[in-house]
């Protein structure tokens, strides 16, 4: 079975610091991955995705994947207050697949 | 406007009763997906659709059922609603491989 693991926090850091967050995925044919923010009682919205190996960087965002590892993460620099949500990580396994499994989401609190 | 639409946003009905969520989506993506979420299990698949003629059944169907009515438009039954169907419902919609989703409706079970 297809699992993608998530620590559920929260995880907290002040104004400004970077955040840092983790996701790890058992199928080691996963070829997509994905990172949602979802607002408490909001819709999941797509933030970042990383299909190699190495850093991607979308402004204060960064998805850093290491497919050896089943590793992938989500930095966030500079962080503010708006960025307090939930973090989901997302898998595509490919193999004419188009369903993702997600994982269970981070909560994140950034402390002004 | 929003790509995807779902209605009602929220609802609250009686336990046995039938009930119908409904999707539409401007984006023009042939895969449509219904999730639910429940706080502390995450997002879990009901049923997905590739296109109109293809509707498959994810990891919680039991007590679902979906109608594909067209490409842009899928709809969630509730054939007999019980109080644990009580939760977030997701429509979402694929391209390739990326989902985008839907407002969600709060569906209360009493």
């Amino acid at each position: 079975q297809k699992e993608v693991e998530q620590n559920s926090g929260p995880l907290s850091v002040p104004e400004g610091a970077i955040a840092s967050l983790n996701c790890t995925y058992s199928d080691r044919g996963s070829q997509s991955f994905f990172w949602y923010r979802q607002y408490s009682g909001k819709s999941p919205e797509l933030i970042m995705f990383i299909y190699s190996n190495g850093d991607k960087e979308d402004g204060r965002f960064t998805a850093q994947l290491n497919k050896a590892s089943q590793y992938v993460s989500l930095l966030i620099r500079d962080s503010q207050p708006s960025d307090s949500a939930t973090y989901l990580c997302a898998v595509h396994s490919g193999a004419g697949s188009y369903q993702l499994t997600f994982g269970k989401g981070t909560k994140l609190s950034v402390i002004p | 406007d929003a790509d995807v639409t779902q209605t009602p946003r929220n609802r609250i009905t009686k336990t046995g009763k039938r009930i119908m969520l409904e999707c539409s989506q401007t984006k023009g993506h042939d895969r449509m997906y219904w999730y639910r979420q429940d706080p502390g299990l995450g997002l879990q698949l009901i049923y997905y659709s590739f296109d109109v003629k293809d509707i498959n059944k994810g990891e919680i169907s039991d007590g679902y059922s979906v109608s594909r009515q067209a490409q842009a438009k899928f709809s969630l039954s509730l054939e007999s609603a019980i109080p644990n169907q009580t939760a977030l419902y997701f429509c979402a919609t694929s391209g390739t491989y990326e989902q985008y989703f839907g407002p969600g409706t709060r569906l209360t079970v009493t």
